[in-house]
């Protein structure tokens, strides 16, 4: 079956300005993650959801970073008034709800201006 | 909170020859472990696991790794390397029920010399 799936793989964007990055889920999976990587560095936690709701947001760095996933499949991460500090792989990943891997995207490459 | 540190931060190997890398974690409960293989420009590829039982884990692609709880480490082999093998290697550990929210190290570049 289909795996991860993220929109776009690229954003370039100005300082400022507002970005959303969208990540499909693998069909069924409950659980659902999203990574920040910056260059060099190995990817850093953002936010957990288990179903529609944020069960670990402990990762985000600021309130100008926010996610959802309103019907418990689709999640989009939303940067608002964007930094260049926040250029980075954005990566999102699943996970079944009995299983213990998680199951990565390719990633959406984010670039501030 | 938990931790992982790579200490290598390249390593150069010759096509043929064995391969190790390093992964030292802390965590205060018993940790579920993974090796990730990133590609350029690729996302994250799982290489093998380790949750209990045998300590000696076989994964994809010709990759072992073994778990070490008195050295607190989960160092990844293999025994000949591939010119495919160049990449960077990530060991993560999970914390909470089910492995939820890894924590990465820094990674590890494999450069593979012919």
């Amino acid at each position: 079956g289909a795996g991860v799936s993220q929109t776009p793989s690229n954003k370039v964007t100005e300082k400022g300005k507002y970005v959303e990055l969208r990540c499909d889920p693998i069909s069924g999976h409950t659980a659902l993650y999203w990574y920040r990587q910056s260059l060099g560095q190995g990817p850093e936690f953002l936010i957990y959801f288990q179903g529609t709701g944020a069960a670990d947001d402990s990762g985000l760095p600021n309130d100008r970073f926010f996610a959802v996933r309103p019907e418990g499949s689709v999640s989009t991460l939303k940067i608002q008034r964007t930094e260049r500090g926040d250029s980075a792989v954005y990566l999102c990943a699943s996970r079944s709800g009995q299983g213990r891997e998680q199951f990565f995207g390719p990633g959406t490459r984010l670039t501030v201006l | 909170a938990q931790s992982v540190t790579q200490p290598d931060i390249h390593i150069t190997v010759s096509e043929g020859a064995s391969l190790e890398l390093r992964c030292n974690y802390s965590y205060g409960a018993t940790p579920y472990l993974f090796w990730y293989v990133q590609s350029p420009g690729q996302g994250l590829q799982l290489l093998l696991k380790y949750f209990s039982g045998d300590t000696l884990v076989q994964g994809i692609k010709g990759f072992e790794a073994e778990f070490k709880r008195s050295q607190s480490s989960f160092n990844l082999r293999k025994p000949s390397v591939h010119w495919s093998d160049a990449a960077e290697y990530f060991c993560a550990v999970g914390a909470g029920a089910a492995g939820n929210k890894l924590t990465f190290g820094g990674g590890t570049r494999v450069l593979v010399k012919p």
